[in-house]
Order: structure tokens, then C-alpha cells, then sequence
């Protein structure tokens, strides 16, 4: 099984930081990586697709990079809406389908 | 647009069984292979299974297989999953999520809001 490494787990920061996640891969999974963000209460959704790909919809202070085993997510300018958890998830090899342990990104 | 609409959580007691559904629309449910996948409370997500599109092929976790079931029944546009032998540990929401596809890659695009299952005697 492939197992993402999902670093930090939590991080403070203040609304106009710039804020970087990163997911580490067990073994290379050319750029099958998902990243989905989470609000308390509610179901995962996709901000990018394809490592680097934005979905339709997602603001573009998001932006993902990254292939093989390593990848980021990067949020240019923290807004008030963007405090939530993020999982990446890889797609490559499967099943299973692993996430990441998630990142709570909040208020300082 | 894409509904997912899960049901049937609640409170059960260690070793009972719950049944859970999905009920799509808004797509072809007929063409999609679908997910379940878990978090309990305050942890991660957790990928639990995924049936084929027409019910022939079926992949479970390493952490229910043996003692869940998916199934789904395309005339209803439902999807299923039966829960035996269930243990605290299976404590979560459990998402079901539709399957898309990129660069012949599988992921999840589209989620249900989530329905509870708490195990506790």
C-alpha cells in the first residue's frame, strides 16, 4: 500500500499569509494526487486534481505543484473562508486509496 | 446536478449489524463505479470500499474486509453498504462518494454529506 505523509498536522496563521502544505508519497505516483479541503460538519471537497490542476470553481490563491512522491498545496493569501482541514489523496496505485493524515489550518 | 444522499446511521450496539444507503441523482448511476469511505470522530478519512459500475467487482480495506458488504442496486439508483459484526472502532460518518476519473486514474469527485454510525454497548 502506498502510504502520503502529510506535514504539518496543524498550523496557526493569519488571514493574507501565505500558507504551504506538503504530502510525501511511499513510492512515486506521478502526479495521481488529489487535494480536498474540509469544513467541521461537512464532506471533503476538491480544490485541485491532477497534482497541479484547479477545479472549476476553487479561487486561484490555491494552487498545487509537485510529482513522483512529493507535492504541495499552497493557499497565496489565507482568507477568513479558508480555515478548514486539507487531505491529499493519492489515486495512483490502489486499492486502497490512502489520504493524508489532514493539516487543521487555523486563526492565529 | 450530482446528489449523493446517505442514510440509515445511528447507534448500535458492538457485534449488530446496520445497513447504510446512498440514494444518487442527477447521473447515471448505472455508469460509475462508487465509494464508501469513513472518518471517525475527530480523525482522518479513511477509504473503506468501491464497487464497479454494474456490481461485479467489489474492493474492500483491509479493516472491514470480511465483515462489510457493498452492493448497489442501479434500478433504484442506490447504493449499499451492510455492516456486520461491527465493533467500536467503526465508529465514524460514512461519506459515499461517486468515482471520477483522470488520466485513467480513479478518485472520488463527488461526495454524499455523510451519515453517522456510533457503535457503543
Amino acid at each position: 500500500d502506498i502510504q502520503m505523509t502529510q506535514s504539518p498536522s496543524s498550523l496557526s496563521a493569519s488571514v493574507g499569509d501565505r500558507v504551504t502544505i506538503t504530502c510525501r508519497a511511499s513510492q512515486g505516483i506521478r502526479n495521481d494526487l488529489g487535494w480536498y479541503q474540509q469544513k467541521p460538519g461537512k464532506a471533503p471537497k476538491r480544490l485541485i486534481y491532477a497534482a497541479s490542476s484547479l477545479q472549476s470553481g476553487v479561487p486561484s490563491r490555491f494552487s498545487g505543484s509537485g510529482s513522483g512522491t512529493e507535492f504541495t498545496l499552497t493557499i497565496s493569501s489565507l482568507q477568513p473562508e479558508d480555515f478548514a482541514t486539507y487531505y491529499c489523496l493519492q489515486h495512483n496505485s490502489y486499492p486502497p486509496w490512502t489520504f493524508g493524515q489532514g493539516t487543521k489550518v487555523e486563526i492565529k | 446536478q450530482v446528489q449523493l444522499v446517505e442514510s440509515g446511521g445511528g447507534v448500535v450496539q458492538p457485534g449488530r449489524s446496520l445497513r447504510l444507503s446512498c440514494a444518487a441523482s442527477g447521473f447515471t448511476f448505472s455508469s460509475y463505479p462508487m465509494h464508501w469511505v469513513r472518518q471517525a470522530p475527530g480523525k482522518g478519512l479513511e477509504w473503506v470500499a468501491v464497487i464497479s459500475f454494474d456490481g461485479n467487482n467489489k474492493y474492500f480495506a483491509d479493516s472491514v474486509r470480511g465483515r462489510f458488504t457493498i452492493s448497489r442496486d442501479n434500478s433504484k439508483n442506490t447504493l449499499y453498504l451492510q455492516m456486520n459484526s461491527l465493533r467500536a472502532e467503526d465508529t465514524a460518518v460514512y461519506y459515499c462518494a461517486r468515482a471520477g476519473w483522470i488520466a485513467g486514474r480513479q478518485f472520488f469527485d463527488y461526495w454524499g454529506q455523510g451519515t453517522l454510525v456510533t457503535v457503543s454497548s
